[in-house]
């Protein structure tokens, strides 16, 4: 089965670009997914197929894929945008792999 | 609008089983399948397996295979996870979320979630 794999933790400052990035070989084979989730919350979709952006998602979050690394950018990161962010994917057997999950910190 | 509401919070004894339910509604239940997704303490998301509600067929993933059962009562919209011989790692908060899905040679897929259960938290201790 595939993996994919995220950094722990990033940190920016409130009005920096976050970038937060997603690795695996299954990548350049299958779209990917991003979800936010805030602590005592559910998951919430913020990137749909590599790079779309569900309606009622800031325009400040934008993803982008090349080759075996995603990745999910926010311009002019808020404190609202705290939150952890997992990546997700489908493999072949319609089973769902997701990242370890990133602590995005902006303060 | 489209409501996942969730049974309460479990605790249960290690080799117990629990059942959690996800109640449907603001959409057509038969329409879309539902995921079951876990999130343990300090752990990202772990994707458990899907049911497609229509015809009750299911897709585990391999870490649960044996251990979980997703069933569905369509007559009152609702989806079932029971996970059976608990261990204290199976301490997590768990998520039902629907998805499209789709067919296609001979198997099913469903790519993402677009709305989500508000978790239940079960908890496993002697």
């Amino acid at each position: 089965s595939y993996e994919l794999t995220q950094p722990p933790s990033v940190s920016v400052s409130p009005g920096q670009t976050a970038r937060i990035t997603c690795s695996g070989d299954i990548l350049p084979k299958q779209y990917a997914y991003w979800y936010q989730q805030k602590p005592g919350q559910a998951p919430v979709l913020v990137i749909n197929k590599d790079s779309e952006r569900p309606s009622g998602i800031p325009e400040r979050f934008y993803g982008s894929s090349s080759g075996t690394t995603l990745t999910l950018s926010i311009s002019g990161a808020q404190p609202e945008d705290e939150a952890d962010y997992h990546c997700q994917s489908v493999e072949s057997s319609g089973s769902w792999v997701f990242g370890g999950g990133t602590k995005l910190t902006v303060l | 609008q489209v409501q996942l509401v969730q049974s309460g919070a479990e605790v249960k004894k290690p080799g117990a089983s629990v059942k959690v339910s996800c109640k449907a509604s603001g959409y057509t239940f038969t329409d879309y399948y539902m995921h079951w997704v876990r999130r343990a303490p300090g752990q990202g998301l772990e994707w458990m397996g899907w049911i497609i509600p229509n015809s009750g067929d299911t897709n585990y993933g391999q870490k649960f295979q044996g251990r979980v059962t997703m069933t569905r009562d369509t007559s009152i919209f609702t989806a079932y996870m029971e996970l059976s011989s608990l261990r204290s790692d199976d301490t997590a908060v768990y998520y039902c979320a629907r998805g499209r899905g789709y067919c296609s040679g001979g198997s099913c897929y469903s790519l993402t979630a677009d709305y989500w259960g508000h978790g239940t938290l079960v908890t496993v201790s002697s």
